[in-house]
């Protein structure tokens, strides 16, 4: 058990809905990462917050936002989903923010669009 | 921005036999590579990592090796167990941030 929790385990919706994804981050860690896992294109880097605040962006579409909150937990919106959006949807959380620290990975959030 | 390699794509071994997957980045500012094991239905685990200022790193069974001057890294397993069996993944981050994971490695141990 990685300590960092997300829910919900499965989420079926249809095109043009929005959903949110909740993560809970390990016990002191105050960095949460997002990444996005398809078939096709492996673990892609979505975006990272640290303490509240945004500290980098990968290739997080502009349909995607997130944000951190004070009890550090955070939340990936996804809205005008497209079917091309069904994927495997992971946070991970490290304890530091530029530091190189492990990150752990919750066992993610399995979204199917119809 | 940075890239990362990863090869094989798959690899089967006998069980008892040893087991190296390897990668290169692209980014000489890239500074951490850890190395993740995702079994089915799970998120990845960390299993092992280094720091671009040590160049051999070992866990019991599993080990990494870092050449900073190619930039490349590699995974080696001993004595492979079919527990083993999973997807590997490398990844490559400067300071933290931005990691970019290889595309990973399907690993089968067979009895």
């Amino acid at each position: 058990d990685s300590g960092v929790t997300q829910t919900p385990k499965h989420l079926i919706t249809a095109t043009g809905q929005r959903v949110t994804l909740r993560c809970s981050p390990r016990s002191g860690d105050l960095s949460v990462y997002w990444y996005q896992q398809s078939l096709d294109q492996g673990l892609q880097f979505l975006i990272q917050y640290y303490n509240g605040e945004e500290r980098a962006k990968g290739n997080i579409l502009e349909r995607f936002s997130a944000q951190q909150f004070p009890d550090l937990h955070s939340e990936l919106n996804l809205s005008s989903l497209e079917l091309g959006d069904s994927a495997l949807y992971f946070c991970a959380s490290s304890a530091g923010g530029y530091s190189n620290q492990p990150q752990h990975f919750g066992d993610g959030t399995r979204l199917s669009i119809l | 921005g940075e890239n990362v390699e990863q090869h094989p794509s798959t690899l089967s071994v006998q069980e008892g036999d040893s087991a190296v997957i390897k990668c290169t980045y692209s980014d000489s500012a890239s500074n951490y590579f850890p190395w993740y094991k995702q079994e089915l239905g799970k998120g990845p685990q960390l299993i092992i990592d280094i720091r671009s200022n040590v160049g051999e790193k070992k866990d019991q069974r599993i080990a990494v090796t870092l050449n900073k001057t190619a930039k490349h890294f590699s995974l080696h397993i001993t004595e492979t167990q079919p527990e083993d069996s999973a997807v590997y993944f490398c990844a490559a981050s400067a300071d933290g941030q931005n990691f970019v994971f290889g595309p990973g490695t399907r690993l089968s141990v067979l009895p």
